[in-house]
């Protein structure tokens, strides 16, 4: 299994507060994404980041800002919660050398916007 | 952009019998294609890719799926499913310029009977 951990796994928040989720690799891959999951949707993408400092939008990406400023980091922050970011977050990674390189994801943190 | 359509919420097998699962993708180019599993309040593992070469690609646990272009599909099949393919199965195309950005079906929930 590929290094990823996500932390927290779950979390229980109230409208209006900021959430911060953190992925952690250890396999120094250079792709790392955030998806959130939720019924009926399948998995779609946030954000992405493609190296230290560089990061871009994915396809549901309003309302979330992400950071990475380390190889093994990547952080993922709604900054005023609403009920609507209640989901299933999964941090992704790819070693991202080759255009056939596979994602491997992390465990997921459930969230709950109250 | 590219799409992925899993036109089965629900499929329902007995323990023993075969099983496929269906994938209708869109996209312009050849795609690089994917099929994820996620057993409950797990992540996503990969069962099998398809890149290019032989249409009939391997995976692991024993599924198999054959990527099929003039039906712009991307079936997976087992011969003899086990209690413990019991999951969500995900498939997914990604763009064959770069895995930067995956597209995920809706996803196909497999329940198996005795």
């Amino acid at each position: 299994d590929a290094g990823i951990t996500q932390s927290p796994r779950h979390k229980v928040t109230e409208t209006g507060t900021p959430v911060t989720l953190r992925c952690h690799q250890t396999e120094n891959h250079r792709y790392m994404y955030w998806y959130r999951q939720d019924p009926g949707h399948g998995l779609r993408l946030i954000h992405y980041s493609y190296g230290v400092k560089d990061t871009d939008k994915g396809e549901v990406s309003d309302g979330y800002s992400v950071s990475r400023s380390k190889t093994e980091d990547f952080l993922l922050t709604l900054e005023s919660a609403t009920s609507s970011q209640t989901s299933v977050y999964f941090c992704a990674i790819s070693a991202g050398y080759t255009k056939t390189d596979t994602q491997y994801f992390g465990p997921g943190t459930r969230l709950t916007v109250l | 952009a590219q799409s992925v359509t899993q036109p089965d919420i629900h499929i329902t097998v007995s323990e023993g019998a075969s099983l496929e699962l269906r994938c209708n993708y869109s996209y312009g180019a050849t795609p690089y294609l994917f099929w994820y599993v996620q057993s409950p309040g797990q992540g996503l593992q990969l069962l099998l890719k398809y890149f290019s070469g032989d249409t009939l690609v391997q995976g692991i646990k024993g599924f198999e799926a054959e990527f099929k272009r003039s039906q712009s599909s991307f079936n997976l099949r087992k011969p003899s499913v086990h209690w413990s393919d019991a999951a969500e199965y995900f498939c997914a195309v990604g763009a064959n310029f770069g895995n930067e950005k995956l597209t995920f079906g809706t996803g196909t929930r497999l329940t198996i009977i005795p």
